[in-house]
């Protein structure tokens, strides 16, 4: 089974700076990538996808995410983070042909106005 | 579309009684996911359905869970008898091609 790893539980950032969160994942096979965010009380929502093709993907609000295969990663990015992008970010990961979906713990961003 | 609908949105329920939570996909979508998330153990994978079969249900904690798919459109995670550890947020998910759309979820608390 696949693992996901998000070293970063907890970020804490002002408006305007720039956001990274690490995402590692261990299969190393063909593998669909994802980012959702879980903004507070509600469900989580695609940020953006990753299935084959140009490595960069953008995604909604401002995000995106650079997929490098030597290194099992997937980090998210944003070049100046808003108070409203104060939310849970999950990496998650599937292996290409299969569906299971496996998620990472987690990292929790607070924006700081 | 509605995206994908679940029921109830909260529940509260004592020790010992049998609860039952809903799900209605995607039209179209063939995989259906249940997860729960806590705080102490994240967003877990209990089990998935392909074309309302059951693929994987390693992720279900214990003989007290169960989950069907009677057909496409409505899969139903029942927890009999519930117990206090069984409170979480529980999320249905639907897809078609990889990754998922969730539910906004069921705010289960079992006192």
């Amino acid at each position: 089974a696949q693992s996901v790893s998000q070293h970063n539980h907890h970020v804490i950032l002002s408006e305007a700076a720039s956001l990274e969160l690490g995402c590692n994942y261990s299969y190393g096979g063909t593998v669909n990538l994802f980012w959702y965010v879980q903004y507070p009380g509600q469900h989580l929502q695609l940020l953006l996808k990753y299935f084959s093709g140009d490595p960069l993907v953008k995604g909604i609000k401002g995000f995106e995410a650079e997929f490098i295969k030597s290194k099992f990663s997937f980090n998210l990015r944003k070049p100046s983070v808003q108070w409203s992008d104060t939310a849970e970010y999950f990496c998650a990961v599937n292996d290409s042909g299969a569906n299971n979906l496996f998620f990472g713990t987690g990292t929790r961003l607070t924006v700081i106005p | 579309d509605a995206g994908v609908i679940q029921s109830p949105r909260h529940e509260v329920t004592e020790m010992g009684q049998e609860v039952t939570l809903r799900c209605k996909p995607i039209s179209g979508h063939d995989y259906l996911f249940w997860y729960r998330q806590t705080m102490m153990r994240g967003l877990e994978l209990l089990i998935y359905f392909n074309n309302n079969v059951p693929i994987d249900d390693s992720g279900m904690p214990e003989d007290r869970f169960s989950a069907k798919m009677p057909n496409a459109s409505f899969s139903t995670l029942k927890i009999q008898p519930s117990e206090p550890r069984d409170s979480a947020v529980y999320f249905c998910a639907s897809s078609q091609q990889g990754g998922g759309t969730f539910g906004s979820g069921t705010r289960l608390t079992v006192v």
